[in-house]
């Protein structure tokens, strides 16, 4: 399987502290993406970060992109107890139109 | 309101009865694809459609068909569910233009009995 794998698969922090989650993956890529899953719902895109781009920021997220190692992080500054949700790394291939999302990282911010 | 709409949302059904799911975009989407999401396995990308009348396989294909006659519209048919294909299934679109953000529906679960 293509697909990727994020670490870790839970993450309990208090409101306040900075979350840090990862994902690798296995091909060569366009683009990756982040998405937010609220329990059971559908997923929302968060940011996009190109191949030839290393670093990017939205708000209170940064994500960072190593090519050489075929992996992600994507870090939540200053959380909030309305960040709790289930975050997704895809990424886009660059051999054809096909996604392929990680595992998920579970977020649970305490109040 | 910009939206991706599937029908139903939730469905039980008996092995071998074929089924249809919905999807519809009203953003004039060139992108859509369908993904099945299963505990511990995250989101896998079963079909997908360039434009009208161009589809293509995802990583799951097995056991599902699309059709894109319409722009707007990309229903996935079960001929003959098993139980293998109990999940949950989103649909998604994307304009194909930087971002490549994809849109998702709300989803639709699926029991196959």
């Amino acid at each position: 399987s293509q697909q990727g794998e994020e670490d870790p698969q839970a993450l309990s922090i208090q409101e306040g502290e900075n979350a840090t989650m990862n994902c690798s993956y296995k091909t060569s890529i366009n683009n990756l993406q982040w998405y937010r899953q609220n329990s059971g719902r559908g997923l929302v895109h968060l940011i996009l970060i190109r191949s030839n781009e290393r670093e990017k920021h939205s708000g209170r997220l940064r994500v960072t992109l190593d090519t050489s190692k075929k992996s992600s992080s994507l870090l939540i500054t200053a959380s909030r107890a309305a960040d709790t949700a289930s975050y997704f790394c895809a990424t886009e291939t660059n051999t054809g139109n096909q996604f392929y999302f990680g595992t998920g990282t579970s977020l649970t911010v305490i109040p | 309101e910009a939206q991706v709409t599937q029908n139903p949302r939730y469905l039980i059904t008996v092995t071998g009865k074929k089924l249809t799911v919905t999807c519809s975009q009203n953003m004039n989407h060139e992108y859509m694809s369908w993904y099945r999401q299963d505990p511990g396995l995250g989101l896998r990308q079963i079909y997908y459609s360039m434009n009208v009348e161009v589809t293509d396989k995802g990583d799951v294909p097995e056991g599902y068909k699309v059709s894109r006659k319409e722009k707007r519209n990309f229903p996935l048919i079960l001929e003959s569910p098993s139980p293998n294909q109990t999940s949950l299934y989103f649909c998604a679109s994307s304009p194909r233009q930087a971002p490549d953000e994809q849109y998702f529906g709300p989803g639709t679960r699926l029991t196959v009995t």
